[in-house]
């Protein structure tokens, strides 16, 4: 089946520092990605739609200049924490969309930030 | 998105088959019913969707009932690697604005047992 990689898997960070995660679909290409949040013990939650060469869509509730994301190519989305804080702390998620989808959406693995 | 009502938590013996079920009283005519699941710190895994038909694959058969207000998943014989979180979400397919932007309930927690 399809892959989507995010990296790193896990990363901790001082509070103050950005940090950055990649999406990137391996075998396909990915006209939209989404990212997603989740607390523990708690659901996704979508913070926003990457779109391939145009500005994200944020959710309601999600700061877009805190949580830059950038789709520069079809294979490859990036989202920024600016200026992460102890309660940025999470695990992200990101998601794609084949170009010519069968109609699944592909996961990735997942990357966990603490921010200290 | 039509939202959907799941019981929170379920438990299965190994080697039997895992019925979870899914409510979607409000699901309008052009949205499918996807089940994905997630163990834990992973990302959520695919496993089926489906629109009016009954849809059947290696890993599970998904059965939606005439008036598509709920739908059953069927993990035909469950192991102790099937226990995880299974979230069933109605969303629309291909096309449009709205594709992809799943909306993630609480799910159910399947746990398998011995």
């Amino acid at each position: 089946g399809a892959v989507v990689s995010q990296h790193p898997s896990w990363v901790i960070c001082k509070s103050g520092t950005s940090v950055k995660i990649e999406c990137r679909s391996l075998d396909f290409q990915a006209t939209t990605m989404f990212w997603y949040r989740q607390f523990p013990k708690q659901s996704l939650m979508l913070m926003a739609t990457s779109n391939e060469g145009s500005k994200a869509t944020y959710e309601q509730g999600v700061e877009k200049d805190k949580f830059l994301i950038n789709h520069a190519s079809l294979t490859l989305s990036t989202l920024t924490v600016t200026s992460a804080h102890p309660e940025d702390s999470s695990f992200y998620i990101c998601s794609a969309r084949a170009y010519r989808g069968t109609g699944e959406l592909f996961f990735g693995e997942g990357s966990r930030l603490t921010v200290l | 998105d039509a939202k959907t009502t799941q019981p929170p938590s379920m438990d299965c013996a190994e080697g039997r088959a895992a019925n979870l079920p899914c409510n979607h009283s409000t699901i309008s005519g052009n949205e499918y019913v996807y089940w994905y699941r997630q163990i834990h710190s992973q990302g959520p895994q695919y496993i089926i969707h489906g629109l009016k038909n009954n849809e059947t694959n290696e890993m599970a058969s998904l059965i939606i009932t005439e008036d598509r207000k709920s739908s059953t998943l069927i993990l035909p014989h469950a192991t102790l690697r099937d226990t995880a979180v299974y979230y069933c979400i109605v969303s629309f397919s291909s096309g449009g604005t709205s594709y992809g932007k799943l909306t993630f309930g609480q799910g159910t927690i399947l746990t398998v047992h011995p």
